[in-house]
C-alpha cells in the first residue's frame, strides 16, 4: 500500500544552519507530494508541493524535489530562522479514496 | 476572512458527556474532513465528505458521528466522551483532486477529565 516515511525528530538547529528533513514514499502510480507545516498552536498549512517527477516545489526559502528514482521528497532550507520552528509533515496523494497519506511529522526547533 | 473556521477552540468536559464541534468553510470546496491529532502530533483522518456524501470513514468508534448539512459545513458529534478522546480535532477542506491543497482550521482542543 501507499506510505510515507519521514525522519524522526526532534531536530534542533542554530539559526542560519542548513536544514534537511528526509521523506521517502511508497506508492503505486504517480502521486502528488506535499510538505505541510504546523506552527505552534495552529492548524497545518501547505508549505510546498510537487505533482510530477523532477518537479521542485519551493516556498519561504524551503525547497523539495520530487525524485521518482529514489522515491524521495526531502525538504531543505539553506538558512533556518527561529520563526521556522514548527512541525513539518510530508504527505502524498495517490488518488486512492481521495485520502492523503501522512508522515508522522518532524518537530524542528531553531535556537537563536 | 477565515477560510475554515471551527468552534469551539477549547473544550474541557467530563467523561460521559456528549459534545459537538462545528466547522464551516467559505472556500467553495466540495470536500471536507475531520482529522484527529494526538499529543505526539500524529495525524489521523477520521471522516471525509464530498458534496455531503460520506466518502471516507476510518476505523473510528461509533460514538463519533459526523454530519454535513450542506457542502460548506461539517460538524462532529461525540457521545459518551472518554479520556482517550482528548486530542486536537482539525476540520479541513479541499477541492477533490490529486494535487489540490487541503486547508485546515485552527483546531479544537478537547480535554476530557
Amino acid at each position: 500500500g501507499n506510505s510515507v516515511t519521514q525522519m524522526e525528530g526532534p531536530v534542533t538547529l542554530s539559526e542560519e544552519a542548513f536544514l534537511t528533513i528526509n521523506c521517502t514514499y511508497t506508492a503505486t502510480g504517480y502521486p502528488s507530494l506535499f510538505w505541510y507545516v504546523q506552527y505552534p498552536g495552529e492548524g497545518l498549512q501547505l508549505l510546498l508541493k510537487a505533482t510530477k517527477a523532477d518537479d521542485k516545489g519551493s516556498n519561504k526559502g524551503f525547497e523539495a524535489t520530487y525524485r521518482k528514482e529514489t522515491t524521495s521528497f526531502h525538504l531543505e532550507k539553506g538558512s533556518v530562522q527561529v520563526s521556522d520552528s514548527a512541525v513539518y509533515f510530508c504527505a502524498l496523494n495517490a488518488g486512492n479514496n481521495r485520502k492523503l497519506i501522512w508522515g508522522l511529522g518532524t518537530s524542528l526547533a531553531v535556537n537563536p | 476572512d477565515t477560510a475554515v473556521s471551527q468552534t469551539p477552540k477549547y473544550l474541557v468536559t467530563q467523561m460521559g458527556n456528549d459534545k459537538s464541534i462545528k466547522c464551516e468553510q467559505n472556500l467553495g470546496h466540495d470536500t471536507m474532513y475531520w482529522y484527529k491529532q494526538d499529543s505526539k502530533k500524529f495525524l489521523k483522518i477520521m471522516f471525509s465528505y464530498n458534496n455531503k456524501e460520506l466518502i471516507i470513514n476510518e476505523t473510528v468508534p461509533n460514538r463519533f458521528s459526523p454530519k454535513s448539512p450542506d457542502k460548506a459545513h461539517l460538524n462532529l458529534h461525540i457521545n459518551s466522551l472518554e479520556l482517550g478522546d482528548s486530542a486536537v480535532y482539525f476540520c479541513a477542506s479541499s477541492q477533490a483532486g490529486l494535487a489540490n491543497t487541503i486547508y485546515f482550521g485552527e483546531g479544537s482542543w478537547l480535554t476530557v477529565v
